[in-house]
C-alpha cells in the first residue's frame, strides 16, 4: 500500500534549526517533494529529491535516502514567517501522494 | 500569485444544488489535477488530466464530475453532494503528468460547505 508518515506538529524558536522527517512506503518512486502551505493559502514548492543525498537551497535543505524510504526537510535560522504546514509528497509514476503535513509553529 | 487561479474561493451549496468549481492556469502546463484537502488528512488526488484527456480517476463518486475543455481550464461539476463533502478543493497544474521531476503548482482552493 501507499503510506507517507510525518509528525503532525512541531514547535521551534526563532533563529533555531528544525528538522522535519518523512518516511514513505510506496509501490513506485520517482522523486520526493516538499511543499510549504500557510494557513488559507496554496501549497508552494520547496524542494525535490530523486537521488540520495542533500539538496541545499538557502535556509532550506532536503535530504533523501531511498534505501531507507526516508527524507527530511531542514530549516535553518528560523523566522516567524516559517510558521506553516510542511507537506512531504512522493511521486509514484504520474501521481503525487501526500503525507498529512507537519504544522510548524515558530515562537519568538 | 501562483499562476493557478480558482473560483470561487468560498462556496455554500444545498444538497440538491448543482454548482461548478473553476480552475485556470496561465503557466502553459499540459497537466491539471483536482485534489481535496480535509483536516488532518493527506491531500487526496481526485482526477488527473493530461493534454485534456483524463488519465486518472481515483474512485471518486459520480456526484463529482470533472471537465477539461482545454489545457488551461479545468472544472469540477458538483451535483447532489453530501455534508461530508464539505472541505477544501485544490486545483494544480504541472508541465506534464509524466514529466517526473517537475513540481505541481497549486491554486488557493475553493472552500466548499454543503448544507
Amino acid at each position: 500500500g501507499q503510506n507517507i508518515d510525518q509528525p503532525t506538529e512541531m514547535t521551534a524558536t526563532e533563529g533555531a534549526i528544525v528538522q522535519i522527517n518523512c518516511t514513505y512506503q510506496t509501490s513506485g518512486f520517482n522523486g520526493l517533494f516538499w511543499y510549504q502551505q500557510h494557513a488559507g493559502e496554496a501549497p508552494t514548492f520547496l524542494s525535490y529529491n530523486v537521488l540520495d543525498g542533500l539538496e541545499e537551497k538557502g535556509r532550506f535543505s532536503s535530504f533523501l535516502s531511498r534505501s531507507k524510504g526516508y527524507s527530511y526537510l531542514l530549516l535553518k535560522e528560523l523566522q516567524m514567517k516559517d510558521s506553516a504546514s510542511y507537506l512531504c509528497a512522493v511521486r509514484d509514476t504520474d501521481k503525487l501522494i501526500f503525507g498529512t503535513g507537519t504544522r510548524l509553529q515558530v515562537f519568538p | 500569485e501562483t499562476g493557478v487561479t480558482q473560483t470561487p474561493r468560498h462556496l455554500v451549496m444545498g444538497m440538491t444544488n448543482k454548482k461548478s468549481l473553476k480552475c485556470e492556469q496561465h503557466l502553459g502546463h499540459n497537466a491539471m489535477y483536482w485534489y481535496k484537502q480535509s483536516a488532518k488528512k493527506p491531500l487526496e488526488l481526485m482526477f488527473v488530466y493530461s493534454l485534456e484527456e483524463r488519465v486518472e480517476n481515483n474512485s471518486v463518486p459520480s456526484r463529482f464530475s470533472p471537465e477539461c475543455p482545454n489545457s488551461s481550464h479545468l472544472f469540477l461539476h458538483l451535483h447532489t453532494l453530501q455534508p461530508e463533502d464539505s472541505t477544501l478543493y485544490l486545483c494544480a497544474s504541472s508541465q506534464d503528468s509524466r514529466d517526473l521531476n517537475t513540481e505541481a503548482f497549486f491554486g488557493q482552493g475553493t472552500r466548499l460547505t454543503v448544507v
